[in-house]
């Protein structure tokens, strides 16, 4: 139990473009979800945290305008990176908490990431 | 501050054991969590420490410390599959995860 599935798994585009990613939970209701970026051989980055219904709450440096986090039902979240860069080319990582299934009610079950590159 | 620190990378050869530490300093601390990571991959769970004292899972056991802001990750009979970073997460008083920067395992033969 308590799968996530990101999608698309890698997306290439061209610089200027908009790219969305979907997070799902697949067999659970996700009340918080989170959404990481994380560069070659670096750690997690948090990016921002969305509860459904409500507006994310992104993390110091990153810019609401440009990564728009949606998180309109217990199941799903989406990512848009608007006007992407090169340097916007990195995996993004989803994960998702419940409060009502895990070891912990604040464990979070990742998706397998989006790699997305920036030409 | 909040801050979590492990080492950044530790060699170990297969079927040996390796202890990977981690030290936290949280504004509050509500449990600490060892995720495994591939390279390439999402992080997945391996263990939840919320009281103090050791807990074993198979080749894998973690320890708490709450006094001391520590913990560590122990993994026996080391296999090649092993090789990965292995991430330390404290919960801190508003239950948001404090991630460490990773503990990369390279396992040789």
């Amino acid at each position: 139990g308590a799968v996530v599935s990101q999608h698309p798994s890698w997306v290439i585009c061209k610089s200027g473009t908009s790219v969305k990613i979907e997070c799902r939970s697949l067999d659970f209701q996700a009340t918080t979800m989170f959404w990481y970026r994380q560069f070659p051989k670096q750690s997690l980055m948090l990016m921002a945290t969305s509860n459904e219904g409500s507006k994310a709450t992104y993390e110091q440096g990153v810019e609401k305008d440009k990564f728009l986090i949606n998180h309109a039902s217990l199941t799903l979240s989406t990512l848009t990176v608007t006007s992407a860069h090169p340097e916007d080319s990195s995996f993004y990582i989803c994960s998702a908490r419940t409060p009502w299934a895990g070891r912990s009610s604040y464990e979070q079950y990742f998706g397998p990431g989006t790699r997305l590159t920036v030409t | 501050g909040q801050n979590i620190d492990q080492p950044t990378e530790m060699t170990a050869t297969e079927g040996a054991i390796v202890q990977i530490n981690c030290t936290y300093q949280t504004s509050g601390f509500n449990g600490l969590f060892w995720y495994q990571q591939h390279a390439g991959e999402a992080p997945t769970f391996l263990s939840y420490n919320v009281l103090d004292g050791l807990e074993e899972k198979g080749r894998f056991s973690s320890f708490l410390s709450r006094s001391k802001g520590y913990s560590y990750l122990l993994l026996k009979e080391l296999q090649m599959k092993d090789s990965a970073s292995y991430l330390c997460a404290g919960l801190d008083s508003n239950y948001q995860l404090i991630w460490g920067a990773g503990t990369k395992l390279i396992i040789k033969p």
